[in-house]
C-alpha cells in the first residue's frame, strides 16, 4: 500500500476550521483516500473517503490535488469534541485491501 | 443496530495465562478484522477475514497468538500463553463487503494487561 505522510500534530481554535494535510505522493491509479479519526479511548472511527473528486459528508470536506499526491481533511467549524488523532490512509478500492493505520495527526482543539 | 460489540472491556491476567478476546461483527458484513493498538507501535492490523475465511494473518506477532471466526457473527482472538509485552488495546473491526469500497466500523476495544 501506498505510504502517507502527516504532520505529528496541529492545533486549531474552537468554531475555526481545521484543515489537516496529508501527502501521498506514490499513490496509484486505483487506490482511494480514507480518513478516520481515533477519540481518546475510542476505536477508529470513519470520517471520509474519496478517489480523485472533492467530497463532503455531514462530519468534513476532502480536497484531492489535481495530480492526487496530496490531500486535506477540511473540519469547518472545529468542536472540542473533535480533538482527536486523525489518520490518512490510502488502499485499493473495490478489492481486498487492508487498513493499515501510520501515526496519524494529533488534533487539538482549543476554546 | 448496536455496532460491533467486542468482550470483555477490561482483562487482566496474569503472565502465563490463556486469554480470549471476542467479537460480535455487525449484522451482514463480510469482512472481520483485528487491530493492536500501543503506544510505541501505534495500530498494528493482526489479522484479517474475509467470509470467515482468514485472508491475511501476517501481522499475527507469533504462534502465540491464534485468531478463528467459526461463524459470520462471532471471533475470537487467543494469546496462549500470555506475556506481558502483550499488554495492549486490541480492536476488532468489520467492513461490509469485500467487494465494496465501504469504511470499516470498530468496535470499543478490549484493554488488555498481562501482569
Amino acid at each position: 500500500d501506498a505510504k502517507t505522510t502527516q504532520p505529528p500534530s496541529m492545533d486549531c481554535a474552537e468554531g475555526r476550521a481545521a484543515n489537516l494535510p496529508c501527502n501521498h505522493s506514490t499513490i496509484s491509479g486505483n487506490e482511494y483516500v480514507y480518513w478516520y479519526r481515533q477519540i481518546h479511548s475510542q476505536g477508529p472511527q470513519y470520517i471520509i473517503h474519496g478517489l480523485k473528486n472533492n467530497e463532503t459528508n455531514e462530519m468534513a470536506s476532502l480536497i484531492i490535488t489535481e495530480d492526487r499526491k496530496s490531500s486535506t481533511l477540511i473540519l469547518p467549524h472545529a468542536t472540542l469534541r473533535d480533538t482527536a488523532v486523525y489518520y490518512c490512509i490510502v488502499r485499493p478500492g473495490g478489492s481486498q485491501g487492508n487498513l493499515i493505520f501510520g501515526k496519524g495527526t494529533k488534533l487539538s482543539v482549543k476554546p | 443496530d448496536a455496532g460491533v460489540i467486542q468482550s470483555p472491556r477490561h482483562e487482566v491476567t496474569e503472565m502465563g495465562q490463556e486469554v480470549t478476546l471476542r467479537c460480535k461483527p455487525i449484522s451482514g458484513h463480510n469482512s472481520l478484522f483485528w487491530y493492536r493498538q500501543t503506544m510505541m507501535r501505534g495500530l498494528e492490523l493482526l489479522i484479517y477475514f474475509n467470509n470467515n475465511v482468514p485472508i491475511d494473518d501476517s501481522g499475527m506477532p507469533e504462534d502465540r497468538f491464534s485468531a478463528k471466526m467459526p461463524n459470520a457473527s462471532f471471533s475470537t482472538l487467543k494469546i496462549q500463553p500470555s506475556e506481558p509485552r502483550d499488554s495492549a488495546v486490541y480492536f476488532c473491526a468489520s467492513r461490509p463487503g469485500r467487494w465494496l469500497n465501504t469504511e470499516a466500523f470498530f468496535g470499543q476495544g478490549t484493554r488488555l494487561t498481562v501482569v
